[in-house]
């Protein structure tokens, strides 16, 4: 079954940028999306088909998707960027997700 | 505004079935252009596909799942509805319904998620 592995938790300084990385075996030929998670609640789109926005979601989150690695890149980070990040692809008719990471404002 | 509510029991017994509905309001779940799917949480842990079913009614599930997987559809009430047998304690978590695009299988709405706890 395919897999996507992203790393337990990524740091970033407040006003700084964050960039998540989501990895799997020929990522690039696949549609990447992110989602974001506060605790408590459900999860929310924040980027599809690898570097679009929803409505709503501001300009500082985007993405990008190449060979093995898709990122998601948090610009002037703030502190309500504190959350667990997931990327997810469809595979072989089938939703995956990546394990999760967990985003800290300092 | 699209919205999605799961609702059913809080509290299931070992080796019984969990049944979960999901009521979609905003949206048309006669539309072609969504999957209807379930996703769950274990506590702590990472998001987890359940699968998805068509408005026609056609399914498709996660291998790990599918032989404990059924799920339904009832345009009439807009809703949705899933069942999971012969559940154990590792089936407890938060269930979320959610609607994916049929262009691009990405999850746009989801609801709040119910938790779902497996104990005698």
């Amino acid at each position: 079954s395919y897999e996507l592995t992203q790393p337990l938790s990524v740091s970033v300084a407040l006003g700084q940028t964050a960039k998540i990385t989501c990895g799997g075996n020929n990522i690039g030929s696949k549609n990447m999306h992110w989602y974001q998670q506060k605790p408590g609640q459900a999860p929310v789109l924040v980027i599809y088909r690898d570097n679009n926005r929803p409505s709503g979601i501001p300009e500082r989150f985007s993405g990008s998707n190449s060979g093995i690695t898709a990122t998601l890149t948090i610009s002037r980070a703030q502190a309500g960027d504190e959350a667990d990040y997931y990327c997810q692809v469809w595979d072989s008719n089938t939703g995956v997700f990546g394990g999760g990471t967990k985003l800290t404002v300092l | 505004q699209v919205q999605l509510q799961e609702s059913g029991p809080g509290l299931v017994k070992p080796s019984q079935t969990l049944s979960l509905s999901c009521i979609v309001s905003g949206a048309s779940i006669s539309s072609g252009a969504y999957y209807w799917s379930w996703i769950r949480q274990h506590p702590g842990k990472g998001l987890e596909w359940i699968g998805y079913i068509y408005y026609s009614g056609s399914t498709y599930y996660n291998p790990s799942l599918k032989s404990r997987v059924s799920m339904s559809v009832d345009t009439s009430k807009k809703q949705f509805s899933l069942r999971l047998s012969s559940v154990t304690a590792a089936d407890t978590a938060v269930y979320f319904c959610a609607r994916a695009r049929t262009g691009g299988y990405y999850f746009d709405y989801w609801g709040q998620g119910t938790l779902v706890t497996v104990s005698s």
